[in-house]
């Protein structure tokens, strides 16, 4: 009973290199989304999907790019990454709908930029 | 979307109960109150969520006014491992996509 799998758990990048971001859920979730966690701060939504093939803009999508090829996977990806993208990543999975219920969320990727 | 209030932090006693208020003053009629906490640097968890109801589960009560402007959330009992950051969110989601906004939280500590 996986739920939702973040990797890398911590990576640390130069300014400039690019990385991916993987999540994967076992839940059959149509619902998947990516926030970041600043210090002292709350969560927010950089990008998301209802399903595959679809995905939307969050609150802070710049410098992300994201993906839905399949419904288990939903990998964020930093083309040039930069000091501001230090930060810790949460995936979150759940059901679509009006009536939704638990968000899911895994357990984070800790991303410092140098 | 309607925004809510909480209070930055809050004390409690182990064994007592822990009433966490919220102010959702704006929130329309089809959007539902949701509760998260989380504790340490972890994922966030889900606790309970509700529309207009009373809401209770294993872990927590949902106390909705009737005019739905503020919520209670209460934990009967609390102990240590309840210290956490608790966050009020009432649901933005368009299209049937379960976005939520995060705040930043009640930061509640279970004193010994």
């Amino acid at each position: 009973n996986a739920g939702v799998t973040q990797t890398p758990k911590f990576q640390v990048l130069k300014t400039g290199q690019s990385m991916t971001l993987q999540c994967a859920q076992d839940m059959n979730h149509e619902y998947m989304s990516w926030y970041r966690q600043d210090p002292g701060m709350g969560l927010r939504l950089i990008h998301y999907s209802v399903g595959a093939g679809i995905t939307d803009q969050g609150e802070v999508p710049n410098g992300y790019n994201v993906s839905r090829s399949t419904t288990e996977d939903f990998p964020l990806r930093l083309l040039s990454a930069a000091p501001s993208q230090t930060s810790v990543y949460f995936c979150a999975s759940s059901w679509r709908g009006a009536n939704t219920g638990e968000l899911f969320f895994g357990e984070g990727s800790r991303l410092t930029v140098l | 979307d309607a925004k809510t209030t909480q209070p930055t932090s809050m004390d409690c006693a182990e064994g007592r109960a822990a009433n966490l208020p919220c102010n959702h003053s704006t929130i329309s009629g089809n959007e539902y109150v949701y509760w998260y906490r989380q504790i340490h640097s972890q994922g966030p968890q889900y606790i309970i969520h509700g529309l207009k109801n009373n809401e209770t589960n294993e872990m927590a009560s949902l106390i909705i006014t009737e005019d739905r402007k503020s919520s209670t959330l209460i934990l009967p009992h609390a102990t240590l491992r309840d210290t956490a950051v608790y966050y009020c969110i009432v649901r933005v989601g368009t299209r049937g996509a379960n976005n939520l906004f995060f705040g930043t939280g009640t930061r509640l500590t279970v004193i010994p």
